[in-house]
């Protein structure tokens, strides 16, 4: 079965300051998406990657997928408050249906 | 934000007792998921419907069942609890297998 390993486990950064999160796959990725939870709360849809060298942007967070190392990473420029919580990657898996598979997630904290 | 709901939002029982835990969609989406979600763990998928009345398995469904007589509703119902089940349970949906899945705000159950 694949596995997601996300990287950093947890992340404690100054507000202002660049930050990146990896998550790295066992297997071949045929689609990766990005969620953020925060505390007691439901995950919230940020971005789906599917093809290698795709990059997508949305506000100050951009994630990236690079099909060889089967890896993407999430980058968040100027971090704030607001972008603190629990940042999960899942991964597609093959076969023509929709078994996604989750990474444990990195937890992000953000000091003002 | 995508229409789901799930009742209750917190629940507390007793080892042996019946539990149903209830997800509404207002998608119409033809897609649902069941996860829990456990420290160390991440999300695992129970059990999945891919329409009315017909569900399968996921990679944690022992002690689970599902039900789904309704496109909206899918229930989770954990037949004889035991406090292994207590974890936070995620309701997902998504229209086509390939599809990006959203998530619902979660129900936090103890099992005593």
């Amino acid at each position: 079965s694949q596995e997601l390993e996300q990287s950093p486990q947890s992340l404690i950064v100054q507000e202002g300051k660049n930050l990146t999160i990896n998550c790295t796959s066992s297997k071949t990725l045929y689609g990766l998406y990005w969620y953020k939870q925060k505390y007691g709360e439901g995950l919230i849809f940020l971005m789906m990657l599917q093809k290698g060298g795709e990059e997508k942007s949305h506000e100050k967070i951009t994630a990236k997928l690079d099909e060889k190392k089967q890896q993407s990473s999430l980058h968040i420029t100027a971090s704030q408050p607001s972008h603190a919580g629990i940042y999960l990657c899942g991964a597609d898996g093959a076969g023509g249906y929709q078994k996604v598979t989750f990474g444990i997630g990195t937890k992000l904290q953000v000091i003002p | 934000d995508a229409g789901i709901t799930q009742s209750p939002r917190h629940k507390v029982t007793e080892t042996g007792t019946p539990v149903t835990l209830r997800c509404h969609q207002t998608e119409n989406h033809r897609y649902m998921y069941w996860y829990r979600q456990d420290p160390g763990h991440g999300l695992r998928l129970i059990h999945y419907s891919y329409g009315v009345k017909d569900t399968d398995k996921g990679e944690v469904s022992d002690g689970y069942s599902v039900s789904r007589s309704k496109t909206e509703d899918f229930l989770l119902t954990l037949e004889s609890a035991t406090s292994s089940q207590t974890s936070v349970y995620f309701c997902a949906i998504s229209e086509l297998p390939t599809d990006t899945q959203y998530f619902g705000p979660g129900t936090r159950l103890t099992v005593l």
